[in-house]
């Protein structure tokens, strides 16, 4: 079983929609969790950490499941720059690194 | 937050020479990574750069393909040698800042090997 999966869709929504991504991982050890976003052809960035009791920025919110091992995201009324590809990350079993899923694509459409 | 510079931005190579990447950070950082993106595909970690000894790699790589060093806590380099149309790939220095607890990534090198 890979450490981080993903959907890796692509998800092809309507401007205005909601939509969330889920990701599993499977190491019970692992205490940070984040979401990037990446857009085509440029370096990852950070969208936000994950927290235990979950946390929301604007119109976006994560969600942590430890019981279960996933952790989601919600966008609500998406934008066209919302188009982009979202990375699930978590870290490593040692700790020390950081394990990267393989992404989920995201097109919002007009 | 930390602001990263890699050199050069892309290059490309022929088979079986070598490539140094460079990345430079504007702050002094305990941890540098260096990873590798191939087309359509997430990141995969290389090695750790550790500042003052030997990096750590990660399973399927290794010293001899991909030496790296860290001379101090701004700078380090990615070498990959005797190149193959396999190394064709994005290859991105990261940081992870210790005071905003967040990684932070430069903008990428893209390789393509010929």
């Amino acid at each position: 079983r890979k450490e981080v999966e993903q959907d890796p869709g692509p998800f092809n929504v309507p401007e205005g929609a909601t939509v969330a991504f889920n990701c599993t991982y499977s190491n019970s050890a692992s205490q940070s969790f984040f979401w990037y976003r990446q857009d085509c052809r440029k370096e990852p960035k950070l969208l936000m950490s994950v927290y235990s009791s979950g946390n929301e920025d604007g119109r976006f919110t994560a969600q942590l499941n430890r019981a279960s091992q996933y952790i989601s995201l919600l966008i609500r009324d998406s934008k066209l720059s919302d188009s982009a590809t979202y990375l699930c990350v978590v870290n490593s079993a040692n700790g020390q690194n950081f394990v990267f899923g393989p992404g989920t694509r995201l097109s919002v459409l007009p | 937050s930390a602001v990263i510079s890699q050199k050069p931005s892309r290059d490309i190579c022929q088979r079986g020479t070598s490539l140094t990447i460079q990345c430079q950070v504007d702050s002094q950082v305990t941890m540098m990574f260096w990873y590798r993106q191939q087309p359509g595909q997430s990141l995969t970690l290389i090695a750790t750069a550790n500042q003052g000894s030997e990096a750590t790699y990660e399973s399927g790589f290794v010293i001899d393909k991909f030496p790296i060093s860290r001379p101090n806590l701004t700078f380090s380099t990615l070498t990959v040698s005797n190149m193959s149309p396999e190394d064709s790939s994005i290859y991105l220095c990261s940081v992870w800042d210790t005071a905003t607890y967040e990684q932070y990534f430069g903008p990428g090198t893209r390789l393509t090997v010929t």
